[in-house]
């Protein structure tokens, strides 16, 4: 039961423009939204998070971008720099209950 | 410790095998979880303990797989009777427990069932 989806499994951007990886949820009652980086052979790194009471949060480079109503979420980056290339996961969980669920991943590249 | 540690890193075992994977969490993370991510996939949820409440066991994908976790710290997942298909990366995390609280992951194991 697949309740966090990630339908792009890569992207490659050039380096200095926007990255928009994208996250769609189908359980109504997630109220927490997490992006996380993964480089290879490393656990996951946690990157910023948004809770369902906002519409945007936004750290540097980083945006993530919340629309309840189409059960959707993006994460932005501009701009775009190599070190930005790695495995991008969405994550959710939902109140009182942390059992937190992962999309399958999107491969960001990032080209100098 | 400082981080989430795993152990072993890496374990080839052949099929029938039972094999046990070890976690250890950031001090004073009442929250562990464990994922997979299997080749090409995304992180698949196996189980999860919040303090001393009963584990959300939901995600593990037969009676093969069991996990404890001992005096609300290490954890234990156990893969019995390994099968080809359980090869992947075994990933532990732990957080304060709080909702919506991020996660620290481990480095994970990587299993190798020949």
């Amino acid at each position: 039961d697949q309740q966090v989806k990630q339908n792009s499994p890569s992207l490659s951007v050039q380096e200095g423009r926007i990255s928009i990886l994208n996250c769609d949820y189908t359980n109504s009652m997630f109220d927490y939204f997490l992006w996380y980086k993964k480089y290879p052979a490393e656990g996951p790194t946690f990157l910023i998070s948004i809770s369902s009471i906002k519409d945007k949060n936004e750290d540097g480079r980083f945006t993530v971008f919340l629309n309840k109503s189409a059960k959707h979420l993006s994460l932005h980056i501009v701009p775009s720099q190599p070190g930005d290339s790695a495995v991008y996961f969405c994550a959710a969980s939902w109140f009182n209950n942390n059992d937190m669920r992962f999309g399958a991943g999107t491969r960001l590249t990032v080209k100098p | 410790g400082a981080g989430v540690s795993q152990s072993p890193s890496n374990k080839v075992t052949e099929k029938g095998k039972d094999v046990e994977l070890r976690c250890d969490p950031i001090s004073g993370h009442t929250a562990l979880y464990w994922y997979r991510q299997s080749l090409g996939q995304g992180l698949e949820f196996l189980i999860y303990f919040q303090g001393n409440s009963a584990p959300d066991k939901s995600g593990l994908p037969s009676d093969r797989f069991s996990a404890e976790r001992t005096g609300g710290s290490v954890s234990t997942l156990t893969i019995q009777r390994t099968q080809q298909e359980d090869s992947a990366v075994y990933l532990c995390a732990s957080s304060r427990g709080h909702t919506g609280e991020k996660l620290f992951f481990g480095s994970g194991t990587q299993l190798s069932v020949l």
